[in-house]
């Protein structure tokens, strides 16, 4: 069935580093994916998202690369920020269909 | 512009009471959707409204769940004769268009049952 997992529940990174949060997704017709920042008390926040004919895609100061042969989405953020701690989703969209599937999530620990 | 908006912010209720949960999407999107978060887990969906089309239902847990949304906008999810496992919050969503698109999310609404 159609899944989207998170491959580490935890992950901690000192101020000024570069964080990688991995994504796996198992269903191979998901044609959008979007990553989600979820602070505490809060609703999920859109950080970026890219479409299926995309393997990279730039922000400010994140990037999604997004490998299709292996089914596997990663969400990069330099110069990490005691800000940016917070609970990351990915999620996978396929068309057609009316829903976001969404992963459990990666708590992101930013230590001074 | 005001974001989604969502009320109560908390409620608890005893076991086996109505609750309802109110959602005020951002003016002008026509999708809406309800999410539901147990502590430490992922988001889980639960129902899909589009304009003026039938509600996609699939994800409703059981027939004590139900939402309407009236004049496209307004969305209110319904929870009957509660029970501890409703205990969650329930986050309610907007977007433009349907499907792949940008959800805005509200701030959720913070269900205990007791």
């Amino acid at each position: 069935g159609e899944s989207v997992g998170l491959h580490l529940p935890t992950l901690s990174v000192q101020e000024g580093d570069n964080s990688i949060i991995n994504c796996a997704y198992s269903n191979s017709a998901s044609d959008y994916f979007i990553w989600y920042k979820q602070e505490s008390g809060k609703g999920p926040q859109f950080i970026i998202d890219i479409r299926s004919n995309m393997d990279k895609r730039q922000g400010q100061r994140v990037t999604v690369l997004l490998n299709k042969t292996v089914k596997h989405l990663s969400l990069q953020i330099a110069a990490t920020q005691p800000g940016d701690s917070a609970v990351y989703f990915c999620a996978d969209y396929t068309g057609g269909g009316n829903k976001l599937t969404f992963g459990t999530g990666t708590q992101l620990k930013v230590e001074l | 512009g005001a974001g989604v908006s969502q009320s109560p912010s908390n409620k608890v209720t005893e076991k086996g009471k109505d609750v309802e949960l109110r959602c005020d999407p951002i003016s002008g999107h026509t999708a809406l959707y309800w999410y539901r978060q147990s502590l430490g887990q992922g988001l889980e969906f639960l129902i899909y409204f589009q304009g003026n089309s039938a509600p996609d239902k699939s994800g409703l847990p059981s027939d004590r769940f139900s939402a309407e949304r009236t004049g496209g906008s307004v969305s209110t999810l319904t929870i009957q004769r509660t029970q501890q496992e409703d205990s969650a919050v329930y986050l309610c969503a907007s977007s433009f268009q349907r499907g792949a698109s940008e959800q805005y999310f509200g701030p959720g609404t913070r269900l205990t049952v007791t």
